[in-house]
């Protein structure tokens, strides 16, 4: 999607094993979530950022951390990846003065064997 | 239990018939949106809703906004192959930062 960017797209990882997660936005937004999306539960809230180095969570956030030292990067790291946090996770952005998302990243496939 | 269900979860039909998705909760909402996504792909916007009330109609799509804000229906007139995706509805709640997202209406619509 133009001007946002998530990286890895696929990653197979090891249970136990931490694993980092990248957002790039080029838009200057000022918020940046992270979902998942799981069969049968849409896409699910995990953390989301208002600014550099402000964070808060949201409603799946156990076993996860984020990081904003900049703008442009928001970085979703799982501290002990568990089988259970296999998914598809996405980076969306908003610029604050809507009431809706205005990007959706392409989205990274997680799979912890 | 999550915040919005929606229902159903999947419908196939064919090409031509009328469909209604609904997406329902138990907290007020300041606003709710609908996404549309494809595989492989994020959730792109059809349209935000405000107002209890407000109805929205983008070409063949009806969006609809309770009048208590707690619900909304999205319905499809002659769906077209076209229409085929995931639904997605979503409300925000508390300070208007957390958003939400309905648990997904899988659609096919078959030639």
């Amino acid at each position: 999607d133009a001007g946002i960017t998530q990286s890895p797209r696929h990653k197979v990882t090891e249970t136990g094993t931490p694993v980092t997660l990248r957002c790039h936005q080029t838009e200057n937004h000022r918020y940046m979530y992270w979902y998942r999306q799981d069969p049968g539960h849409g896409l699910r809230l995990i953390h989301y950022s208002y600014g550099v180095k402000d964070t808060d969570k949201g409603e799946v956030s156990d076993g996860y951390s984020v990081s904003r030292s900049k703008t442009e990067d928001f970085l979703l790291t799982l501290e002990s990846a568990t089988s259970s946090q296999t998914s598809v996770y996405f980076c969306a952005i908003r610029a604050g003065k809507g009431v809706k998302f205005d990007t959706f990243g392409s989205g990274t496939r997680l799979t912890v064997v | 239990t999550q915040l919005l269900e929606q229902s159903p979860q999947f419908l196939s039909i064919q090409e031509g018939e009328n469909l209604t998705v609904y997406c329902n909760s138990s907290s007020v909402f300041s606003s709710l949106q609908w996404y549309r996504q494809e595989p492989g792909e994020g959730p792109v916007l059809l349209v935000t809703v405000v107002t209890g009330g407000e109805v929205k109609k983008l070409k063949r799509l009806t969006f609809q906004f309770g009048d208590a804000r707690k619900d909304s229906s999205l319905h499809i007139t002659a769906a077209q192959p076209g229409d085929t995706g995931l639904y997605l509805c979503a409300g925000a709640v508390g300070t208007g930062n957390q958003f939400y997202f309905g648990t997904g209406t899988s659609l096919t619509v078959i030639p």
